[in-house]
């Protein structure tokens, strides 16, 4: 079983639109939590954090469940410049070493 | 505007050859990160370094891939022999000293370097 694991979709949604997406983990000794996007062909990058309360970020909202293991993302008011691949990090530590470990990602794509 | 650099971009071999990807960090960051991504697998973490010592390489196959420091500028991923199933995207990651990454998630990746093996 992999450690973060993700919807792959792909997620088509019109302009307007508001979409959830899921992530569960796999080591209850996770600590932190975020969300990368990434463009097609082109690098990963830092999205939002996600903190135990829930935050909001403009349009985007991050909640954590750690009884369940679980992370969402809410995109509210799609926009096309919305699509892209959206992953799911953990931050661990195991072997004794810190590690982010990335979800395989789900994509999302805004059509008008 | 401070980024990671990693060269070439894109690479077509043919099985059995030596591939050398490199990678310059951000100036300062001293935590370096080797993925690779796949359609199957997504991000994979290959090997991982601070102050240029080699932290983590388990997700790394030790037979034919190497990863290396050999200064504080330059960070080398080598596969010897390539295989077919070595196509992928490689990317580099560095991150902030004092491991503050895992607080903020931030690491900085480079653009990637696209490897086809035929």
């Amino acid at each position: 079983r992999k450690e973060v694991e993700q919807d792959p979709g792909p997620f088509n949604v019109p302009e307007g639109a508001t979409v959830a997406f899921n992530c569960t983990y796999s080591n209850s000794a996770s600590q932190s939590f975020f969300w990368y996007r990434q463009d097609c062909r082109k690098e990963p990058k830092l999205l939002m954090s996600v903190y135990s309360s829930g935050n909001e970020d403009g349009r985007f909202t991050a909640q954590l469940n750690r009884a369940s293991q679980y992370i969402s993302l809410l995109i509210r008011d799609s926009k096309l410049s919305d699509s892209a691949t959206y992953l799911c990090v953990v931050h661990s530590f195991s072997g004794g070493y810190n590690k982010l470990i990335f979800g395989a990602g789900t994509r999302l794509a805004v059509h008008p | 505007d401070a980024r990671v650099t990693q060269t070439p971009r894109h690479k077509v071999t043919e099985m059995g050859q030596e591939v050398t990807m490199r990678c310059q960090p951000i100036l300062g960051h001293n935590t370096v990160f080797w993925y690779r991504q796949t359609m199957m697998q997504g991000l994979e973490l290959l090997a991982y370094f601070r102050n240029r010592a080699p932290l983590d390489d388990s997700g790394m196959p030790k037979d034919r891939f190497s990863a290396e420091m050999p200064d504080a500028t330059l960070a080398t991923l080598k596969i010897q022999p390539s295989e077919p199933r070595d196509s992928a995207v490689y990317f580099c990651a560095s991150g902030l000293p004092s491991d503050s990454w895992t607080v903020t998630g931030e690491l900085f990746f480079g653009e990637g370097s696209r490897l086809t093996v035929l």
